[in-house]
């Protein structure tokens, strides 16, 4: 079955240290794959896509992510973490003949301390 | 310009009582989805629909729920004889199309007692 997981419930950062975030899905095919973030009483927000080509992906706010076929992973990343980075972080994948569904994993939350 | 809207934001419900959910989607966006996003889960797909019709429903959990866009822009989100696992946050967003990104709105955040 597909299916997107994100091992980490919970992560803290100190601010201005770097943040990686895991993401890994389970597709018979290559996957589309989706960061998006959500703040308390906001909407998701798409952070960043990967449909295909170039595997590293660059979103908005700094944050990047990497595609490897070989790890099954979608990892985000920001070198710097601000304060007001901290939110629920969630990973998503679609199949590439059915690219609106989109699965998402349970998500991070990711505090960030001054 | 304005996002994705829904209402009312917040509901509570004694169970058993039917309950509907509105969302706006963008002007101009021709897909619209719903999704359930149990506590301290991630979103789970529902239904979907391009212009009125209703693409898939395959996510509805059973046959209470039902969605409808008659229009092509406003939806509903209908739950009859509302249970206690009916209690999440129903998100919906919009797209420009299919195979676009998709806009989230706030959701709505669903008690039933």
């Amino acid at each position: 079955a597909q299916s997107v997981t994100q091992p980490d419930i919970h992560i803290t950062v100190s601010e201005g240290a770097s943040l990686e975030l895991r993401c890994n899905y389970s597709y018979g095919a290559t996957p589309y794959l989706f960061w998006y973030v959500q703040s308390p009483g906001q909407g998701l927000q798409l952070l960043l896509k990967y449909f295909s080509g170039d595997t590293l992906v660059q979103g908005i706010k700094g944050f990047e992510a990497e595609f490897k076929r070989s790890q099954s992973s979608f990892n985000l990343r920001k070198p710097s973490v601000h304060w007001s980075d901290a939110a629920e972080y969630f990973c998503a994948g679609s199949s590439s003949y059915n690219t609106d569904k989109l699965i998402f994993g349970t998500g991070t939350r990711l505090q960030v301390f001054p | 310009g304005a996002g994705v809207s829904q209402s009312p934001r917040y509901k509570v419900a004694k169970r058993g009582q039917d309950v509907a959910l509105r969302c706006d989607p963008i002007s101009g966006h021709v897909s619209l989805f719903w999704y359930q996003q149990a506590l301290g889960q991630g979103p789970e797909f529902l239904t979907y629909f391009q212009n009125e019709a209703q693409l898939d429903k395959s996510g509805l959990p059973s046959d209470r729920f039902f969605a409808e866009r008659p229009e092509g822009s406003v939806s509903t989100l209908k739950i009859q004889r509302t249970q206690q696992e009916d209690s999440a946050v129903y998100l919906c967003a919009s797209s420009p199309d299919l195979g676009e990104t998709q806009y989230f709105g706030p959701g709505t955040r669903l008690l039933v007692l």
